[in-house]
């Protein structure tokens, strides 16, 4: 199985802050990287696909980045609607994978 | 717009068979390019797929799982299940039906049902 390591684990930040979360696979996956949000007591929504896809209706501050093995989400400038978990999925092979999760609340 | 929407048993006994539905609404399940996928999530985070399966009866299981798990659609009521026998503690979760969207280049869990809270105790 492809392991996926999300880092941090989690972070504290405020409104208007720019983020970066990192995701790092055991192997490579070329671009089949995949990031959700999740909101608690909620499933979770797919926000990036295919590295850097942004997914219709989400806005345009969240962006993604990477290929291989080494990703980044980066929300470019905090609102409060996006302090959530957020994880990152590889969709290269079978067993889809998933990273731990970054919890971001507020600072 | 696609709903998925879970059902089943919250309570299943240990050795017993855990049985979930996942009904799809506003979408047929037979459109072509995508996967009926079940995922679950451990208390605290943990995210782990489990199974998909296509409308004509593809399908393809976690290797850790495979042994216990069955999948199954029914394309007349639009809907896909699944079978987990032989539960222990450890398999107490929030189950997530969810439609794996593919193509050429990305392959993505596109739409999730709300989730179903499945435990695990006598």
């Amino acid at each position: 199985d492809i392991q996926m390591t999300q880092s941090p684990s989690s972070l504290s930040a405020s409104i208007g802050d720019r983020i970066i979360i990192t995701c790092r696979a055991s192997q490579s996956v070329t671009r089949y990287l995949n990031w959700y949000q999740q909101k608690p007591g909620k499933a979770p929504k797919l926000l990036i696909y295919s590295t850097s896809s942004l997914q219709s209706g989400v806005p345009s501050r969240f962006s993604g980045s990477g290929s291989g093995t080494d990703f980044t989400l980066t929300l470019s400038s905090l609102q409060p609607e996006d302090f959530a978990t957020y994880y990152c999925q590889q969709s290269y092979s079978s067993p889809y994978t998933f990273g731990q999760g970054t919890k971001l609340d507020i600072k | 717009q696609v709903q998925l929407q879970e059902s089943g048993p919250g309570l299943v006994k240990p050795s017993q068979t855990l049985s979930l539905t996942c009904t799809v609404s506003g979408d047929s399940i037979s459109r072509s390019g995508y996967y009926w996928s079940w995922l679950r999530q451990y208390p605290g985070r943990g995210l782990e797929w489990l199974a998909y399966i296509s409308y004509a009866g593809s399908t393809s299981y976690s290797p850790s799982l495979k042994n216990r798990l069955t999948v199954s659609v029914d394309t007349s009521k639009n809907r896909f299940s699944l079978q987990l026998s032989s539960v222990t503690a450890a398999d107490t979760a929030m189950y997530y039906c969810a439609r794996l969207e593919t193509s050429g280049w990305y392959k993505v869990f596109d739409c999730w049902g709300q989730g179903t809270l499945v435990s695990v105790s006598s």
